[in-house]
């Protein structure tokens, strides 16, 4: 099954918020609400930021925050702080008992 | 505290096996499940699959099928991926990761430092 749509890019300035979207086949994230976002610094593990759409895991900033709509979920960086500035990746269940990565966005802070 | 302590760098000829492995510390290893992540250099996350430490199950991704070994040894609480016969494109660090919650595998919270696996000749 194909990846997850993710934009390669986003940016913005310290403290302004930006958005990342991903986007869902027919079944992944339009059909479940198991989608999670992972932050990655270079040569780092990733790091989970949301789970089940919306949740924060314990010691996560609130200035991220997960939503979903239709085929579409979305994370957002608010207060954007340089230390923000890496790869982030969205992941979904696809059913069938298969679990999808979007292709991730580089988020620069300017 | 958790922990997911991954084996070193590997690198290896085209044709060979190669076995990666993932001990876990700081929790009851048969709880939670553990997932393998492909990360080819340059490259996006790629989900593997996922075993069932309780039981042992495995359950592969598409494109993981056939050379690719989910396997435990809960006496040491420690995964392993085992990769056989080796292609170029093999070449990537390959994760482990701890299930969030008991009783779900779809996402993760611990992961191991990674093992970069180089497939030249």
């Amino acid at each position: 099954q194909s990846a997850l749509t993710q934009p390669p890019s986003a940016s913005g300035s310290p403290g302004q918020s930006v958005t990342i979207s991903c986007a869902g086949t027919s079944s992944a994230v339009r059909g479940y609400s198991y989608v999670s976002w992972y932050q990655q610094h270079p040569g780092k593990a990733p790091k989970l930021m949301i789970y089940e759409v919306n949740k924060r895991p314990s010691g996560v900033p609130d200035r991220f925050s997960g939503s979903k709509s239709g085929n579409t979920a979305s994370l957002t960086v608010s207060g954007l702080q340089a230390e923000d500035e890496a790869d982030y990746y969205c992941s979904s269940y696809a059913g069938s008992h298969n679990l999808l990565f979007g292709g991730g966005t580089k988020l620069t802070v300017l | 505290q958790v922990q997911l302590v991954q084996s070193g760098s590997e690198l290896k000829n085209p044709g060979a096996s190669v076995k990666v492995s993932c001990k876990a510390s700081g929790y009851i290893f048969t709880t939670y499940a553990v997932t393998w992540v492909r990360q080819a250099p340059g490259q996006g996350l790629e989900w593997m699959g996922w075993v069932n430490t309780d039981t042992g199950n495995p359950t592969y991704a598409q494109g993981f099928t056939g050379r690719f070994v989910f396997s435990l040894d809960t006496s040491v609480s420690t995964a392993y991926l085992q990769i056989n016969n080796l292609k170029a494109e093999d070449t990537a660090v390959y994760y482990c990761a701890r299930a969030f919650s008991p009783d779900q595998w779809l996402d993760f919270d611990y992961w191991g430092q990674g093992t970069l696996v180089t497939v030249s000749s």
